[in-house]
């Protein structure tokens, strides 16, 4: 059975500091796609980034940065130097089966970021 | 502008009632899917379309109908054996990727269904 785990319910943080949202995913398939995706206050789900299972490269995006481990099942982000305009909900979601099968989602982590 | 639009973003129902929501793409994609959205609960599948004319269940589907008609639509019917409806209801849409990629999934802004 697949599954994503994300156990930080609610994050809170002062603007400017750096946040690391945990995501742990368990699944028997050897071939497999992670994302993250935002949900900001307005509702709809902003895809972020996606990672095969083959590919463990770390990757930056600005201020944005994702750390992929086999060896833990996990694919963290970090946000660097975190603005109030981060302040949303944070998927992280697994992939297996192509593109016409199930996208299977943790429960999201609130990151709420003070000023 | 490609996208999905999902209709209405704000929806009523009485106890009783089977109400329709509405999730148009124009992004030409193969697969649709509803989730629906509690608080504390993540995204949890209700249905899922792959090719006109076929879906199928996902963990949640009792109380929901959905046909595939057309490519472009994918609506969803709460029916009046949906005990506990209220929620945040979201339709998305992936690509068929030839080469055996898993794209990534678009989303419309979601329909917030409240019984009253």
């Amino acid at each position: 059975a697949q599954k994503v785990t994300q156990a930080q319910t609610e994050i809170s943080v002062v603007e400017k500091e750096d946040v690391t949202l945990d995501c742990v995913y368990e699944t028997r398939d050897t071939t497999y796609y992670l994302f993250w995706y935002k949900q900001p206050p307005s509702g709809e789900l902003v895809f972020l980034i996606r990672r095969n299972s083959f590919d463990e490269q770390n990757e930056i995006s600005g201020r944005y940065s994702w750390n992929f481990q086999k060896s833990t099942s996990s694919f963290n982000f970090t946000i660097t130097a975190s603005q109030v305009v981060d302040s949303a909900v944070y998927f992280c979601a697994l992939s297996v089966g192509g593109s016409q099968g199930n996208l299977i989602f943790g429960k999201g982590t609130k990151l709420s970021v003070k000023p | 502008d490609g996208g999905i639009t999902q209709s209405p973003k704000y929806l009523f129902r009485k106890e009783g009632q089977n109400v329709t929501l509405s999730c148009e793409q124009n992004l030409n994609h193969d697969a649709m899917y509803w989730y629906r959205q509690d608080p504390g609960q993540g995204l949890r599948l209700i249905y899922y379309s792959q090719i006109v004319n076929d879906f199928q269940k996902g963990d949640i589907a009792e109380g929901y109908s959905v046909s595939r008609e057309k490519k472009e639509s994918f609506p969803l019917t709460v029916t009046s054996a949906q005990k506990n409806p209220t929620a945040f209801y979201l339709c998305a849409s992936r690509s068929r990727d030839r080469g055996q990629v898993d794209t990534e999934a678009f989303f419309g802004q979601g329909t917030r269904l409240t019984v009253v």
